[in-house]
């Protein structure tokens, strides 16, 4: 079965510890993003990368951080900068970026106490 | 910088009734604009997209969308609502390059029986 898959559902961390989203898919896709999302504001871009071993920041990149050393997976570490980051989490993937369709996991909550 | 507006933050229709969901963009080349509905704590799906071509476009869920180029719109039409429609709507746009999808904020479908 192909698709993406985050890992976990729910997140539950305290304020100032670091914290890593998982993000895998199996399309074999090259390009892949990481949303964020919170009500009433719609999704807006943290990062996102075309190829293995590089990756852009998107609109709201302060206070996160990824990775990409496979293609099947982009991790996204939420670090103890970033000043509100109780929200849901959306990875994406597609063939080779650009304006090729995007393609969303089921998303993490992220709950910061 | 592109942009997407959806002017309407909550719709109540009631079933059987028709839908029309409002989008308007700001882009300044050819835009790339999909459609995504997104079921409360789930991922997002694609509905339908518009690349060029025809300005009628069809996708999944009997769901339709009109690119109207000199009023900046992309529409989302339904000719009659099933209460399994209720979610939250989004418009996107991006650009020819590798930047990711703009949102719009959505819009809140309720049906009434």
């Amino acid at each position: 079965d192909g698709g993406i898959t985050q890992s976990p559902k729910y997140l539950f961390r305290k304020e100032g510890q670091n914290v890593t989203l998982s993000c895998e898919q199996n399309l074999n896709h090259d390009a892949m993003y990481w949303y964020r999302q919170d009500p009433g504001q719609g999704l807006r871009l943290i990062y996102y990368s075309q190829i293995v071993n590089d990756f852009q920041k998107g609109d709201i990149a302060e206070g996160y951080s990824v990775s990409r050393e496979k293609k099947e997976s982009f991790p996204l570490t939420v670090t103890s900068a970033q000043k509100n980051p109780t929200a849901f989490y959306l990875c994406a993937s597609s063939i080779s970026g650009g304006s090729d369709t995007q393609y969303f996991g089921p998303g993490t909550r992220l709950t910061v106490l | 910088a592109q942009s997407v507006t959806q002017p309407d933050i909550h719709i109540t229709v009631s079933e059987g009734a028709s839908l029309e969901l409002r989008c308007n963009y700001s882009y300044g080349a050819t835009p790339y604009l999909f459609w995504y509905v997104q079921s409360p704590g789930q991922g997002l799906q694609l509905l339908l997209k518009y690349f060029s071509g025809d300005t009628l476009v069809q996708g999944i869920k009997g769901f339709e969308a009109e690119f109207k180029r000199s009023q900046s719109s992309f529409n989302l039409r339904k000719p009659s609502v099933h209460w399994s429609d209720a979610a939250e709507y989004f418009c996107a746009v991006v650009g020819g390059g590798a930047d990711g999808l703009t949102f719009g904020k959505g819009t809140h479908l309720i049906i009434q029986p």
